[in-house]
């Protein structure tokens, strides 16, 4: 299995309130990614990182930030969680573009009450 | 826009059939289509990546087909098992339209084989 851990994997927060979620990976990739997943809507494109200090939003990127400050982790910031936040997050890792395998990483389930 | 969608929603089979899970695409201008599992509560898994050169990958019992031109790929189990049980996710890299390298995801086949 590809070397992804995220944390927390639980969260229950207050709306309002900032969170941030945190991906790990052990493999060197230069691509990372957050997605959210929700019933009915599959999973969607937050933000990516394309290497160190280089992001790029997504298909729903309202409401969130990134950072990517090490090659190894790629923070999700919602500055004011909301209610329609409350979703699984996952991060995904790719060597390269085109023809590389994406790996996801646990999940986070988040609950914005 | 590429949207990718998945037929059934979801398959209640007896243990030992083989089966077939569907995928298809509306814009054949793709890099690779990647097939995934997900149980419940958990992560993806990825099972098997086509590049849009191949038509065919096999690993072990699974056998993913990919035909580009008519937007279609499938996903061929043999002999299913109880242990097969979980949702299956197809997913596809667009070349145009798409963030950098992100994937495009159906929404799924929920499979459930019975003993």
């Amino acid at each position: 299995d590809a070397g992804i851990t995220q944390s927390p994997r639980h969260k229950v927060t207050e709306t309002g309130t900032p969170v941030t979620l945190r991906c790990h990976q052990t493999e060197n990739h230069r691509y990372m990614y957050w997605y959210r997943q929700d019933p009915g809507h599959g999973l969607r494109l937050i933000h990516y990182s394309y290497g160190v200090k280089d992001t790029d939003k997504g298909e729903v990127s309202d409401g969130y930030s990134v950072s990517r400050s090490k090659t190894e982790d790629f923070l999700l910031t919602l500055e004011s969680a909301t209610s329609s936040q409350t979703s699984v997050y996952f991060c995904a890792i790719s060597a390269g573009l085109e023809s590389n395998e994406q790996f996801f990483g646990p999940g986070t389930r988040l609950t914005v009450l | 826009k590429q949207e990718v969608t998945q037929i059934p929603a979801a398959l209640s089979v007896p243990e030992g059939e083989n089966l077939v899970l569907n995928c298809s695409f509306t814009d054949s201008a793709i890099y690779n289509l990647q097939w995934f599992r997900q149980d419940p509560g958990k992560g993806l898994t990825s099972l098997l990546l086509i590049q849009s050169s191949q038509r065919e990958q096999t690993s072990g019992r699974l056998n993913a087909s990919l035909d580009k031109s008519s937007g279609r790929s499938t996903l061929y189990i043999a002999a299913s098992q109880p242990g097969d049980s979980a949702t299956y996710l197809c997913a596809v890299r667009p070349v145009y339209g798409g963030s950098q390298g992100n994937l495009i995801f159906g929404k799924g086949t929920k499979l459930s084989v019975k003993p």
